[in-house]
C-alpha cells in the first residue's frame, strides 16, 4: 500500500467546512483512496473512497487531484460531533478476501464551538 | 445496515487468566473479519485476519498461540487472549467485510477495552 502523509492536527470552526488534506505521491494506478475516522474510544468509521473522480456521499466529499498524488476530504458543515482522528488510507480494492487496513497517524480534527 | 458488535465492551482481569472477545456482524455475512489492537495515543495495528472456516493469518510479531482466533460462522469471530499480562492491556477492535457488498470498506466494531491487573 502506498504511504500517506497527513497533518497531525487541525482546527475548524463549527458550521464551517473542514478540509483535510492527504498526500499520497507514490500511489499506483490500481490503488484507491479511502477515508476513515475514529471518534475517541470508538471503532473507526468508514467515510468515503475514490479512485480518480471526485466523490460525494451523505457524510463528505472527496476531491482527488488529477495526478492523484493528493486528495482532500471535505466535511461541508462541521459539527462538534465531527471531532475525531481522520485516516487517509491508500490501497488496492480487492474483490476477494481483503487485506487488513494499515493505519497511519491520521489527522486529529478538532471542531471549535 | 452493516453493523458490527463486540462483547464485552470492557473487561478487567487478573494476570494469567484468559479473556474471550466476541465480534459479530449483525445484519450481514462476513467471510473475513480482522482484529486490530490500539495502545493509548497510538494508531490501530492489524493483528490478524480471520477467514470463516479456516485458520487465521497473523501479522508479523503477533503470537498465534497467545491470541487465539476462531471464525466458526459467517457472523461470529472470537479472539481469546490467553494467559493475559499487563502488557496485553489495550483496546481491541474487530472489523468485518460484507460478503455481498460491492466495495471494500470494512465495518468496525465499537472495540473492547482490556485491562490486565
Amino acid at each position: 500500500d502506498a504511504k500517506t502523509t497527513q497533518p497531525p492536527s487541525m482546527d475548524c470552526a463549527e458550521g464551517r467546512a473542514a478540509n483535510l488534506p492527504c498526500n499520497h505521491s507514490t500511489i499506483s494506478g490500481n490503488e484507491y483512496v479511502y477515508w476513515y475516522r475514529q471518534i475517541h474510544s470508538q471503532g473507526p468509521q468508514y467515510i468515503i473512497h475514490g479512485l480518480k473522480n471526485n466523490e460525494t456521499n451523505e457524510m463528505a466529499s472527496l476531491i482527488i487531484t488529477e495526478d492523484r498524488k493528493s486528495s482532500t476530504l471535505i466535511l461541508p458543515h462541521a459539527t462538534l460531533r465531527d471531532t475525531a482522528v481522520y485516516y487517509c488510507i491508500v490501497r488496492v480494492r480487492s474483490g476477494g478476501g481483503a487485506d487488513g487496513l494499515t493505519f497511519g497517524k491520521g489527522t486529529h480534527l478538532i471542531i471549535q464551538p | 445496515g452493516a453493523v458490527v458488535s463486540q462483547h464485552p465492551s470492557w473487561v478487567i482481569c487478573k494476570s494469567g487468566t484468559s479473556v474471550k472477545i466476541e465480534c459479530r456482524s449483525l445484519d450481514f455475512q462476513a467471510t473475513t473479519m480482522f482484529w486490530y489492537r490500539q495502545f493509548p495515543k497510538q494508531s490501530l495495528m492489524l493483528m490478524a485476519t480471520s477467514n470463516e472456516g479456516s485458520k487465521a493469518t497473523y501479522e508479523q510479531g503477533v503470537e498465534k498461540d497467545k491470541f487465539l482466533i476462531n471464525h466458526a460462522s459467517l457472523t461470529l469471530s472470537t479472539l481469546t487472549v490467553t494467559s493475559a499480562h499487563p502488557e496485553d492491556s489495550s483496546f481491541y477492535i474487530c472489523s468485518a467485510r460484507d460478503k455481498g457488498y460491492r466495495h471494500n470498506e470494512q465495518f468496525f466494531g465499537p472495540g473492547t477495552r482490556l485491562t490486565v491487573l
